[in-house]
């Protein structure tokens, strides 16, 4: 069965510099949802998105922006990267009480 | 406030016994729970979900158990084998009723488990 996608698996990046992340969603879920998760630490709720419309807003910061797509992929854009961004961050979509998560993005940021 | 806890932070157990995994939450609108497992540097993988009116769920070796009247549910893992070394986390699921019907995950800090051969 397709899963949740996300590209790339690792990034390194420098201080100041911006990246993109992609996340694809399962077919005809409805809902993506952004998570960080730093070293030993839980999962923060960045944002999600329904229906292409962002429907919920967590701890990202403002240097970090996101938005659904009409194919529902999403894509989480960070700009003036800072050594404290340095984290995995993975999405998850649902439909209903599915969620599944995908194997998130490794960003190091030097 | 909402908030999910685990127990215990961090368990070692041998190759072939049996462990069990708490975990107590204070999630309202409550809309259901989840057991995930994640291996270091990968996203969590769903064990089982269970919703209100479900007391126990199985998968495999992993049984889970939920009692909503105390907000606690714990994880039982049977047999465990070396690659069952993982973050187990607990995850409860929030009902928000707005436009689109958006829900919030909660998570716990998770079980630390390490299978000694």
């Amino acid at each position: 069965a397709a899963g949740v996608i996300q590209s790339p698996r690792h990034l390194i990046k420098e201080k100041r510099e911006t990246a993109t992340l992609k996340c694809y969603p399962i077919p005809r879920h409805d809902t993506v949802y952004w998570y960080q998760q730093g070293p030993g630490q839980d999962p923060q709720f960045l944002i999600s998105f329904y229906e292409k419309m962002q429907s919920d807003k967590g701890s990202i910061p403002d240097r970090f922006s996101a938005q659904q797509f009409s194919d529902y992929h999403s894509e989480l854009n960070m700009s003036s990267l800072e050594l404290g961004d340095s984290a995995l961050y993975f999405c998850a979509s649902s439909l209903y009480e599915g969620y599944t998560f995908g194997s998130g993005t490794r960003l190091t940021v030097v | 406030k909402n908030q999910v806890e685990q127990s215990p932070q961090s368990l070692i157990i041998l190759e072939g016994k049996n462990c069990t995994l708490q975990c107590n939450y204070t999630v309202s609108p409550f809309s259901n729970l989840r057991w995930y497992k994640q291996d270091t540097g990968r996203g969590p993988v769903s064990l089982t979900i269970m919703t209100f009116s479900e007391n126990t769920k199985s998968n495999g070796r992993y049984t889970a158990t939920l009692d909503a009247d105390t907000k606690q549910s714990s994880l039982h893992i049977t047999a465990s084998q070396l690659s069952d070394s993982a973050s187990y986390i607990c995850v409860v699921s929030r009902l928000r009723f707005s436009s689109g019907s958006a829900r919030q995950l909660t998570f716990g800090s998770g079980t630390q488990l390490t299978v000694l051969p």
